[in-house]
């Protein structure tokens, strides 16, 4: 079954103590990116990678990091993890880096709550 | 700045009844407009991209119809059933995110279908 998949699913942790929320696609995807969700102010991009090797900041940036080493992973790394970015993750992946062209696939979610 | 709205926040209908979901987007400079759906715990999935140079798009009882150059698009749901309850969300491809693949959300509207 085609499908983006991330883990965990849902985490709650302690400021400044790093993670890794994992996303993985199995449709040979060479565009994959990161929203966030949040009340009020909906999904906005954090990071984006347009293939292997090639990522980018969106709109709300701060605070994470990614990498793109295989083209089927793309992993959001919080160093130093603060309340504000309590929120829930959604990863999303597109054939192509010509994504106005394709639909995006999106992720079950990842719930995260820092205290 | 590209701002998409969708109104009404929430409806709720009972079952068997057509209704319209009315998404709304400031700049009509959009390579496409993608409709999701969102279910909690499950995430989005995608249920119709319409390119900039069409005007309508149908999977199964969904039809959904883009007016760019009024900034409109309607999401049709026929012959409503409970199992359509869920949080409907439309996102737009603002020209100049080729390179980027963001895509610009709604807040979305959460539809309840009684039995």
């Amino acid at each position: 079954e085609a499908q983006v998949t991330q883990n965990p699913r849902y985490l709650i942790t302690v400021t400044g103590k790093k993670l890794t929320v994992t996303c993985s696609q199995n449709m040979n995807h060479e565009y994959m990116s990161w929203y966030r969700q949040d009340p009020g102010l909906g999904l906005r991009q954090i990071y984006y990678s347009m293939n292997v090797e090639v990522t980018d900041k969106g709109d709300v940036p701060e605070g994470y990091k990614v990498s793109r080493k295989e083209k089927r992973n793309f992993p959001l790394i919080l160093e130093s993890p603060s309340p504000n970015q309590t929120s829930l993750y959604f990863c999303a992946s597109s054939l192509s880096w010509s994504v106005s062209t394709y639909e995006q696939y999106f992720g079950p979610g990842t719930r995260l709550t820092v205290t | 700045k590209q701002e998409v709205t969708q109104i009404p926040a929430a409806l709720s209908v009972p079952e068997g009844e057509n209704l319209v979901l009315n998404c709304s987007f400031t700049d009509s400079a959009i390579y496409n407009l993608q409709w999701f759906r969102q279910d909690p715990g499950k995430g989005l999935t995608s249920l119709l991209l319409i390119q900039s140079s069409q005007r309508e798009q149908t999977s199964g009882r969904l039809n959904a119809s883009l007016d760019k150059s009024s900034g409109r698009s309607t999401l049709y749901i026929a012959a409503s059933q409970p199992g359509d309850s869920a949080t409907y969300l439309c996102a737009v491809s603002p020209h100049g995110s080729s390179n980027t693949g963001k895509l610009i959300f709604g807040q979305g509207t959460t539809l309840q279908v009684k039995p």
